[in-house]
């Protein structure tokens, strides 16, 4: 069945890059979703990548999708506090339903 | 702010009662979608709306029951809830159509059902 995987926790000092990885199974998948949530707040679009590209890029963001390998990323150039959040990798399918993964808890250093 | 509203933001219930969630977009969008989130568990679909239709029903046992009035108003009734049902449910739009792809999410309801 669909399936997106990704780690639970990342910790990164502060001013450094943040890398988050996720991997999906669904071969068919036709956008690919990373959304951010805060504390007590939904969850909120980041960014998205079409799956006939391999990196979009956005001010400090970069997504790149390895689609041989099923395999997504999520670049935050030089991280901020206010980064501190729970990332949700996410693809959707030929049937226009969104797979959500558990979400990586991004913890920044000071 | 992301022009998709959700009242309460919070609610505390009997497994006895009787509640309504509600959602609203100011978006213009033609499809809203239900979603529930619980600890440890990746973001479940629950029901779908397009044009205010029905089109998804993910197995969803029927304690909760979603009513889509118009566009751009969403309802989630709740009745004889569990204790496994307490989580946060997110509420979320999209254009409908060929925009599906960008869903629009707020701030969620967390439930607590005693």
């Amino acid at each position: 069945g669909e399936d997106v995987e990704q780690s639970l926790f990342l910790s990164v000092r502060e001013g450094d890059s943040s890398v988050i990885n996720c991997t999906y199974t669904d071969s068919s998948s036709t956008y690919l979703y990373w959304y951010k949530q805060e504390p007590g707040a939904g969850l909120q679009l980041l960014t998205y990548i079409f799956s006939n590209m391999d990196m979009k890029q956005d001010q400090r963001l970069t997504v790149l999708l390895n689609k041989k390998d099923k395999h997504l990323s999520l670049r935050i150039a030089d991280t901020q506090t206010g980064d501190s959040a729970i990332y949700f990798c996410a693809e959707m399918g030929a049937d226009d339903k969104i797979i959500f993964g558990k979400g990586t808890r991004l913890h920044i250093l000071p | 702010e992301t022009g998709v509203t959700q009242t309460p933001r919070h609610l505390v219930m009997g497994m006895t009662n009787k509640k309504s969630l509600k959602c609203e977009q100011h978006l213009g969008h033609n499809a809203m979608y239900w979603y529930k989130q619980s600890a440890k568990k990746p973001l479940e679909l629950m029901f779908v709306y397009n044009f205010k239709e029905q089109t998804e029903n993910n197995s969803v046992p029927s304690r909760f029951s979603p009513e889509c009035p118009n566009s751009s108003h969403l309802f989630l009734h709740l009745h004889t809830l569990q204790p496994e049902d307490s989580a946060l449910y997110l509420c979320a739009s999209s254009p409908g159509g060929e925009g599906t792809y960008e869903q629009y999410f707020g701030p969620g309801t967390r439930l607590t059902v005693t």
